[in-house]
């Protein structure tokens, strides 16, 4: 079964310092999404991305976050300057596969990249 | 605004019992309800899907929900349930009226099932 895939498993980076997480989707979905689940909470919405743009993004994404879809088959989310509660467990997502309404969809997730601020 | 509440941190229960564990759910429109499962160190596993229908849902490994529209619930549960469900359960809406939106979860429920 297809998976979404995600590197690093483990990013470890000093405060102020710029991350790129990478996510490569299943290949057939249209619908790309970054949660993130700090330590023992609940799994956030971060942003979410279809056709090229944003779509939709959380009040947590502002303006240090990015992502981009730089080539048919990664989808990367970057901070550009981290803070110490940027550290978290970031997951990548994708939906919707061709013609097919996303709504109804399940999302897949990948692993997770458990990003450590020092 | 959507919002999910699984009321309940942590369920055990004894390996061969039933299983359930809560959700309610709140949205303006009408719901698409999810459930999945983490284990540790591992992203999340859809496990099951309400859109419309049958309100008894089945899905992966052996697991059903209820969706219960006058109580805006939807329970995951499982007749017998083994060791190897140990795991994280979230439960998560998305509002139908809203297209596609992103999944709102709740804040998980810790279940440990005992040999």
């Amino acid at each position: 079964e297809p998976e979404v895939t995600q590197t690093p498993s483990h990013q470890v980076t000093q405060m102020g310092q710029e991350v790129i997480l990478r996510c490569v989707p299943i290949s057939n979905h249209l619908y790309f999404y970054w949660y993130r689940q700090i330590l023992g909470q609940k799994v956030e919405f971060l942003v979410s991305f279809y056709n090229n743009e944003i779509s939709e993004k959380s009040e947590i994404f502002d303006d240090q976050f990015s992502v981009e879809r730089p080539d048919g088959s990664n989808f990367t989310l970057k901070i550009r300057s981290t803070k110490l509660e940027d550290s978290a467990m970031y997951f990548c997502a994708s939906s919707g596969d061709r013609g097919r309404d996303d709504s109804n969809q399940p999302q897949h997730f990948g692993d997770g990249t458990r990003l450590s601020i020092l | 605004a959507q919002s999910v509440a699984q009321p309940e941190d942590q369920v055990n229960v004894a390996e061969g019992n039933p299983l359930t564990v809560k959700c309610t759910y709140s949205v303006s429109g009408n719901p698409y309800l999810f459930w999945y499962v983490q284990y540790p160190n591992r992203g999340l596993q859809f496990l099951l899907k309400y859109i419309t229908g049958d309100n008894l849902v089945k899905g992966s490994y052996g697991f059903e929900a209820e969706f219960n529209k006058s109580q805006t619930s939807f329970h995951l549960k499982k007749p017998s349930a083994l060791v190897s469900d140990s795991a994280l359960y979230f439960c998560a809406v998305r509002d139908y009226a809203r297209g596609n939106t992103p999944l709102v979860f709740g804040k998980g429920t810790r279940l440990s099932v005992i040999a």
